[in-house]
């Protein structure tokens, strides 16, 4: 089944504690893409990377890294949390053309 | 990155058609008309998209204005588990892969 796994679901933790949100995809795709969403903001693109080893900054990429070691694989590293980076975040994946993309269900983050 | 317009809730009943309407007055020659949906707890689900044409897919249909200034997202036979977030977008052939989610319309389904 195609799939883009986020780990974890629910996280809360304080400000200053690094953290890492893995994001993985079993379709062999090139591109993916993280995400967050916020009321009344809707879905921003945070980082994309178009294939190993490369990847680039998205709408809103403060306080966010990213790497792609590996085609499946694909982790949002937050190094010191903020509250203002509480929110809910989604990975995507998607092939070549990127015409379907595929979403995670989702890690909801809270930063105290 | 061109705009779209996009009511803000639709009601419908169950089992029958849903049409969802989307203007994007400017819209270029190169950009695809996409729809996501998002259910309620979910991440965001690829529906349907087109460039010029009518498109049918296992899920829905989207049919394309001629001047492509707008589109309709249509829903056969709603069901309760159709409720959710619809998002029309428009993506560059060229782009970088990003999909500019507004705020969408989120339809509700009736029994």
């Amino acid at each position: 089944e195609a799939q883009v796994t986020q780990n974890p679901r629910y996280l809360i933790t304080v400000t200053g504690k690094k953290l890492t949100v893995t994001c993985s995809q079993n379709m062999n795709h090139e591109y993916m893409s993280w995400y967050r969403q916020d009321p009344g903001l809707g879905l921003r693109q945070i980082y994309y990377s178009m294939n190993v080893e490369v990847t680039d900054k998205g709408d809103v990429p403060e306080g966010y890294k990213v790497s792609r070691k590996e085609k499946r694989n694909f982790p949002l590293i937050l190094e010191s949390p903020s509250p203002n980076q509480t929110s809910l975040y989604f990975c995507a994946s998607g092939d070549r053309g990127h015409n379907i993309q595929y979403f995670g269900a989702g890690t909801r983050l809270s930063v105290l | 990155d061109a705009k779209t317009t996009q009511p803000n809730s639709m009601e419908s009943n169950e089992e029958e058609p849903v049409h969802l309407p989307c203007n994007h007055s400017t819209i270029s020659g190169t950009d695809y008309i996409h729809w996501y949906r998002q259910l309620p707890s979910q991440g965001p689900e690829y529906v349907i998209h087109g460039l010029t044409s009518n498109v049918n897919n296992r899920m829905a249909s989207l049919a394309i204005a001629e001047d492509r200034k707008s589109s309709t997202l249509i829903l056969h036979r709603a069901t309760l588990r159709d409720a959710a977030v619809y998002y029309c977008i428009l993506r560059d052939s060229g782009n970088t892969g990003k999909l500019i989610f507004g705020q969408g319309t989120t339809l509700q389904v009736k029994p």
